[in-house]
């Protein structure tokens, strides 16, 4: 299976301010065919299920505030959270759907400083 | 709008048996692929298992810890998903969400709210 590895495991923030998450695979999702990263983003805020943020490492979800933004390509990948607001608070998984068997990244915690 | 609610969840012993369900709305049921995610208590995702679709053959696919001792199955009468969890063992303590695989295979979009599953004796 793509082993996802994300740093930092935290990060803090003033509001305002902006948080940059990275996501790292353990081998190449991105699919030389159509061109596309086979990565994906979740946002899950205390005891709630996770969100779907973006796909296609880049793509974000109807209704996902332009604050969120996805980039990167083949193994490297980046989510920032700009203009950092309270009801950002939560832990972010990145995700590839490359391999028949989606793996997740640890996740990544959000909190406002 | 979308629906998933989960039921069945509990305290089971080791090597135990539960039925996890899910009830589906929202969406055409019997077409859509379809998946289980868990959650150790304060840990991250991890993808158990998901089923195709009817018209791919509701074939199922498991992650290797499960393997073996879980099965996924759909009602299409009822609209209800089902993960049959069989030989409990302590590391499967955890919510169990079920949700649904959007416009490609993997790519997760809409969850329910879980259901927790204790193993312990």
């Amino acid at each position: 299976d793509i082993v996802m590895t994300q740093s930092p495991d935290s990060v803090v923030v003033s509001l305002g301010g902006r948080a940059t998450i990275n996501c790292k695979s353990s081998e190449s999702i991105l699919y030389s065919s159509n061109n596309k990263n086979y990565l994906a983003w979740y946002q899950q805020k205390p005891g709630q299920p996770p969100k779907l943020l973006i796909h296609w490492a880049s793509t974000r979800e109807s209704g996902v505030p332009d604050r969120f933004i996805g980039s990167g390509s083949g193994t490297d990948f980046t989510l920032t959270v700009s203009g950092l607001q309270a009801e950002d608070v939560a832990v972010y998984y990145c995700q590839q759907y490359y391999n028949v068997h989606p793996t997740f990244g640890q996740g990544t915690r959000l909190e406002i400083k | 709008e979308v629906q998933l609610v989960e039921s069945g969840g509990g305290l089971v012993k080791p090597g135990g048996s539960l039925r996890l369900s899910c009830a589906a709305s929202g969406f055409t049921f019997s077409n859509a692929w379809m998946t289980w995610v868990r959650q150790a208590p304060g840990k991250g995702l991890e993808w158990v298992g998901r089923i195709k679709g009817r018209n791919a053959g509701e074939t199922t696919d498991f992650a290797a810890p499960v393997t073996g001792r879980f099965t996924i199955s759909k009602d299409h009468s009822k609209e209800t998903l089902f993960l049959q969890m069989n030989n409990l063992k302590s590391e499967d303590t955890g919510v169990y969400y079920c949700a649904t695989y959007g416009d490609y295979a993997g790519l997760i979009d809409y969850w329910g709210q879980g259901t927790l599953v204790a193993v312990s004796s």
